[in-house]
């Protein structure tokens, strides 16, 4: 069974610039999640997604993030204007039915962003 | 609100010496409790959960976690340590029933490091 697919795994940009993160999750997931990482510290929850509605988004910096995961399958992170604070590990993780109980999330192996 | 603490940034511990890492948790009803292990540019794996059932919870590479509801603490031990072990582990946490607005918890990590 393949893995929870990130892609890119590395992305350095400039301050100001925009910046996407792919994640494709394992076949029949239902439940999707960002995550973020800094340095030292635990995953923070951004977004989640049951099938393709956000039904928990109260973290994410709406001014400069956005998300989509069209058709319930594949999902796309964006940061528009990047800053600088931005820099950190961006995880996706699926999980198969969350609330079926069946929430042991699987994750991707992240994209690390550098804002320069 | 829940919560998870992790109080050690991190464990030495001596190959072939069983080993400890400590989690406490704070949630107002029963608590799901997991543990993930991360080991250097890849993502989280699944170690063992605890849903409900026997206290004590085993899970992948020997290792294996004891619920103690009074002390509302989910440690994660292995009896026997392998260099191979050292990583950075997770503990985290969510309540139970799964409701549309919940989520886990992450603690900030503690890093595991076996001496040969």
């Amino acid at each position: 069974e393949a893995g929870v697919v990130q892609s890119p795994r590395y992305k350095i940009i400039e301050k100001k610039q925009p910046v996407a993160f792919w994640c494709n999750p394992i076949s029949g997931h239902n439940t999707l999640y960002w995550y973020l990482q800094n340095l030292g510290q635990g995953p923070e929850l951004l977004i989640r997604y049951e099938n393709e509605e956000a039904v928990d988004d109260s973290q994410l910096p709406k001014d400069r993030f956005s998300a989509e995961r069209l058709k319930g399958v594949d999902s796309t992170l964006k940061i528009q204007p990047a800053e600088l604070g931005d820099s950190a590990v961006y995880l996706c993780a699926s999980s198969p039915a969350r609330l079926a109980g069946l929430d042991t999330q699987y994750f991707g192996p992240g994209t690390r962003l550098t804002v320069l | 609100a829940q919560s998870v603490a992790q109080p050690e940034d991190q464990v030495n511990v001596a190959e072939g010496n069983p080993l400890t890492v400590k989690c406490t948790y704070s949630v107002s009803g029963n608590p799901y409790l997991f543990w993930y292990v991360q080991y250097p540019n890849r993502g989280l794996q699944f170690l063992l959960k605890y849903i409900t059932g026997d206290n004590l919870v085993k899970g992948s590479y020997g290792f294996e976690a004891e619920f103690n509801k009074s002390q509302t603490s989910f440690h994660l031990k292995k009896p026997s340590a392998l260099v191979s072990d050292s990583a950075l582990y997770f503990c985290a946490v969510r309540e139970i029933p799964p409701g549309r607005d919940d989520k886990i918890i992450f603690g900030k990590g503690t890093r595991l490091h076996i001496l040969p």
